[in-house]
């Protein structure tokens, strides 16, 4: 089977930098990506990895380590607007395209 | 503008009635899916099409049905099989060919069944 694991809620201040960590188990593992989704609005995609490393856009980044089963999604200079919930999603390569979505991590960016 | 649109934004419903969730994109995309969102958890997958005419069951297909008849459109019908069916549905869509890592949303559909 399939499961991920981030943390349910995460405070910050404007301006700061804030990390939220994903770990996942999964087989076919195909890669990772992360969405943005704002109280009562649809998802929208932000990144994704399918190689270890980190990928930069803009203010957010996106990590994964595939021998560690583990990524994180990173944002600097946080600002209000930033605060939401945020899932990452495994793709599951079992033959057909599937994303596998965590319960996503909240966040709340204070003045 | 191209995009996803799903309608109605709310929905409500006595027990014991099914009812149709529309669900339309012009991204011309291949791929399309339907998601269950409850509170405080993730999206889970009720059912998704490659391509016209067929559609694969997900996590959570039963009390659910689908069809596919046209690329641009993937109703979604909730029946009165469904034990829970309150819940915000998302429909997306994915180009086909790739591996859907980034898929486009619409807005969602608020169901209440009372």
């Amino acid at each position: 089977g399939q499961s991920l694991e981030q943390p349910s809620e995460v405070t910050a201040v404007e301006g700061a930098i804030v990390q939220i960590n994903c770990t996942y188990q999964t087989s076919g593992f195909y890669g990772l990506s992360w969405y943005q989704q704002h109280d009562g609005g649809a998802p929208t995609f932000l990144s994704y990895n399918a190689l270890d490393g980190l990928e930069e856009t803009g203010r957010f980044s996106s990590f994964l380590s595939r021998s560690d089963s583990y990524g994180y999604l990173l944002l600097q200079e946080l600002q209000m607007k930033d605060s939401a919930s945020y899932f990452c999603a495994v793709i599951f390569s079992g033959g057909y395209n599937k994303l596998i979505f965590g319960a996503g991590t909240r966040l709340a960016v204070h003045p | 503008d191209g995009g996803i649109t799903q309608s109605p934004k709310y929905l409500f419903r006595k027990e014991g009635q099914n009812v149709t969730l529309s669900c339309e994109q012009n991204l011309n995309h291949d791929a399309m899916y339907w998601y269950r969102q409850d509170p405080g958890q993730g999206l889970r997958l009720i059912y998704y099409s490659q391509i016209v005419n067929d559609f694969q069951k997900g996590d959570i297909a039963e009390g659910y049905s689908v069809s596919r008849e046209k690329k641009e459109s993937f109703p979604l019908t909730v029946t009165s099989a469904q034990k829970n069916p309150t819940a915000f549905y998302l429909c997306a869509s994915s180009p086909s060919g790739q591996i859907s890592y980034e898929q486009y949303f619409g807005p969602g559909t608020r169901l209440t069944v009372t």
